[in-house]
């Protein structure tokens, strides 16, 4: 069965950067794409960008553009997003996803807190 | 601002029928997606495509669509259905997702 296992939750600083992985399981890796989503406390849920793990290009959302950054690594079937730059508009839980022809499979989410 | 615009909260008497409606320009050419969110859990998807169920996803919704607006139905809505319910589809440009603000539904 299809599993995405995330990283731990983290606790950051304004300025700084983190990055979150997704490892995937129970299917082809390179076969399926791997969105980033978002979502804010009591917020609703926000589209980060996507990445084919197959020759790793990647779409960002406007509203990311020059500050995320999304990679694979093939040999362990993990994908990192990295998001740059942290404010404390940007905690929030950070989850993975990929669709198949008939269904979706989400990560299990990680809190990222900004705070000073 | 969302692309995609959902109203804030619906509610729906035990056993019957709700829409819950999803508008958009970029809905006159791609399908939306539906996801329902309980608290503390990652989304659900409960239709894809023109009218597409995944498996588990009990028959009482369903997805359909008309101009700029995409709608979910829940025909027979239970207790179970109170959620968060999300739209998805592409933005105007076609190369990126967005997501409606979400609905909250209740059912009384």
């Amino acid at each position: 069965q299809v599993q995405l296992v995330q990283s731990g939750a983290e606790v950051k600083k304004p300025g700084a950067s983190v990055k979150v992985s997704c490892k995937a399981s129970g299917y082809s890796f390179s076969s399926l794409y791997m969105h980033w989503v978002r979502q804010a406390p009591g917020q609703g849920l926000e589209w980060m960008g996507i990445i084919n793990p197959s020759g790793g290009s990647t779409t960002y959302a406007q509203k990311f553009q020059g500050r995320v950054t999304m990679t694979r690594d093939t040999s362990t079937s993990t994908v990192y997003m990295e998001l740059n730059s942290l404010r404390s508009e940007d905690t929030a839980v950070y989850y993975c996803a990929v669709s198949s022809s008939s269904d979706d499979y989400w990560g299990q989410g990680t809190l990222v807190t900004v705070s000073s | 601002s969302s692309e995609l615009t959902q109203d804030p909260a619906v509610s729906v008497a035990l056993g019957q029928t709700v829409r819950i409606t999803c508008q958009g320009d970029s809905l006159r050419s791609y399908y939306a997606t539906w996801y329902q969110q309980k608290p503390g859990q990652a989304p659900v998807l409960v239709i894809y495509g023109k009218n597409n169920r995944p498996s588990g996803i009990p028959d009482r919704f369903s997805g359909s669509s008309s101009g700029n607006t995409a709608s979910l139905t829940i025909t027979g809505a239970q207790a179970e259905d109170e959620a968060d319910y999300y739209c998805n589809s592409r933005d105007s440009s076609g190369n990126h997702l967005v997501f409606g603000g979400g609905t909250k539904l209740t059912v009384l």
